[in-house]
């Protein structure tokens, strides 16, 4: 059963603290997304990668936020230094994606950050 | 304002009962509609997606998709206490398939 997997599950932080966010896309999958879902914003994209290179990181704050792929097994979402305004659950997903047509993107279980 | 808006709800309906969740949209390239359901600590799944007008069925759940006034819908009939979750629209236009627009979610409860 192919899954996305993301760790941590839950992250508790103080404000100025670094926080490290991991995601491992299904097997296969050229395309992996970061997302942040918030009560208020609801679900918003932060950046995304296809064959590891950033395609569109124009969601993400860029003076605390960067997101990488290492490998194609490991997507990361790195904040530095972190506020309670980051406080969210932030997605990952995956898909096997082309730019000339929709394809499905699905999504790992989330990362719950409270940054205190 | 959002491109998506969707009324947060929460949304109780008895069970058996028809449920209508609605999503309006400002940008008219979105192309491609999608309903995605989300249980309360796990990830959203996609349930349904559409291209461009018209009707979509899946078992109990139907998609509409009314460009003309930009405005799509999902409708479950025979509501059951397992449907009880937050239903998220999405949307993306052709000049990025991939980059999805996400209404905030209706929380919908259905009681037994």
């Amino acid at each position: 059963d192919a899954r996305v997997t993301q760790t941590p599950r839950d992250k508790v932080t103080e404000m100025g603290q670094e926080v490290t966010m991991r995601c491992q896309p299904i097997l296969g999958h050229n395309t992996v997304f970061w997302y942040r879902q918030t009560m208020m914003q609801g679900l918003e994209l932060l950046a995304y990668f296809r064959n590891r290179a950033p395609l569109d990181d124009s969601g993400m704050p860029k003076d605390r936020f960067s997101a990488e792929m290492p490998d194609a097994t490991l997507a990361t979402l790195k904040i530095q230094p972190s506020e309670p305004r980051d406080s969210a659950v932030y997605f990952c997903a995956s898909g096997l994606t082309t730019p000339s047509s929709y394809n499905e993107q699905f999504f790992g279980p989330g990362t719950r950050l409270t940054v205190l | 304002q959002k491109e998506v808006e969707q009324d947060p709800g929460p949304l109780s309906v008895p069970e058996g009962a028809i449920v209508s969740l609605n999503c309006t949209y400002s940008n008219s390239a979105f192309q491609y509609f999608m309903w995605y359901r989300q249980y309360s600590r796990k990830g959203p799944e996609l349930l349904m997606y559409t291209y461009s007008s018209g009707n979509k069925e899946d078992g109990r759940f139907t998609a509409q998709v009314d460009k003309s006034s930009k405005y799509i819908s999902l409708f479950i009939r025979d509501s059951q206490p397992s449907d009880s979750a937050t239903y998220l629209c999405a949307m993306s236009h052709v000049y990025n398939f991939n980059k999805f627009y996400f209404g905030s979610g209706t929380k919908l409860n259905v009681k037994p």
